[in-house]
């Protein structure tokens, strides 16, 4: 069952210009939302994370917004880099559950 | 190095082999969790550990596949009488403490090939 999904497997975009990548869960349960960031042959590294208690949380060039209403959560990158290019995963946990729940995934090219 | 560490990094193995993999976590990471990322899809939780506590094995797709963690720290996952759909990257990743607020360090993975 996939609880988690991003329905766009690959994002191109100009650098300096916003990435916005999206997720849609279908568990109401879920109360923590993190992204994750995966290069290749590497595994998944923490980026950011958000609480269902807030609509927004933001670090540096990385916004993550949640929109409980919708399941809906966004991962805005402002100003792209080239280094961004790379698999973003997003994910969610309840406090029920010790395990998390991925998507699977977004391919963000960010062309110079 | 101080992250979480794999081996092998890739293995072609055939069908009605098994494998091992294992997985050296964070030291002092009392919560250990084992995913898989099949071809196009997101990461799968197959099995997390907790300090002594039994493990929860709730994601694990079969009986084919067991994993245990000896001494609270190396797992290893081991998957019986291997099957081409077994093909794709498992990884292995550890937290301070188990809980769904915790992040998760992960490892590189374990690229598995079955023929």
């Amino acid at each position: 069952d996939q609880q988690v999904k991003q329905n766009s497997p690959s994002l191109s975009v100009q650098e300096g210009r916003i990435s916005i990548l999206n997720c849609d869960y279908t568990n109401s349960m879920f109360d923590y939302f993190l992204w994750y960031k995966k290069y290749p042959a590497e595994g998944p590294t923490f980026l950011i994370s958000i609480s269902s208690i807030k609509d927004k949380n933001e670090d540096g060039r990385f916004t993550v917004f949640l929109n409980k209403s919708a399941k809906h959560l966004s991962l805005h990158i402002v100003p792209s880099q080239p280094g961004d290019s790379a698999v973003y995963f997003c994910a969610a946990s309840d406090r029920n559950n010790n395990d998390m729940r991925f998507g699977a995934g977004t391919r963000l090219t960010v062309k110079p | 190095g101080a992250g979480v560490s794999q081996s092998p990094s890739n293995k072609v193995t055939e069908k009605g082999k098994d494998v091992e993999l294992r997985c050296d976590p964070i030291s002092g990471h009392t919560a250990l969790y084992w995913y898989r990322q099949s071809l196009g899809q997101g990461l799968e939780f197959l099995i997390y550990f907790q300090g002594n506590s039994a493990p929860d094995k709730s994601g694990l797709p079969s009986d084919r596949f067991s994993a245990e963690r000896t001494g609270g720290s190396v797992s290893t996952l081991t998957i019986q009488r291997t099957q081409q759909e077994d093909s794709a990257v498992y990884l292995c990743a550890s937290s301070l403490v188990v809980g769904p607020y915790n992040e998760q360090f992960f490892g590189p993975g374990t690229r598995l090939t079955v023929l």
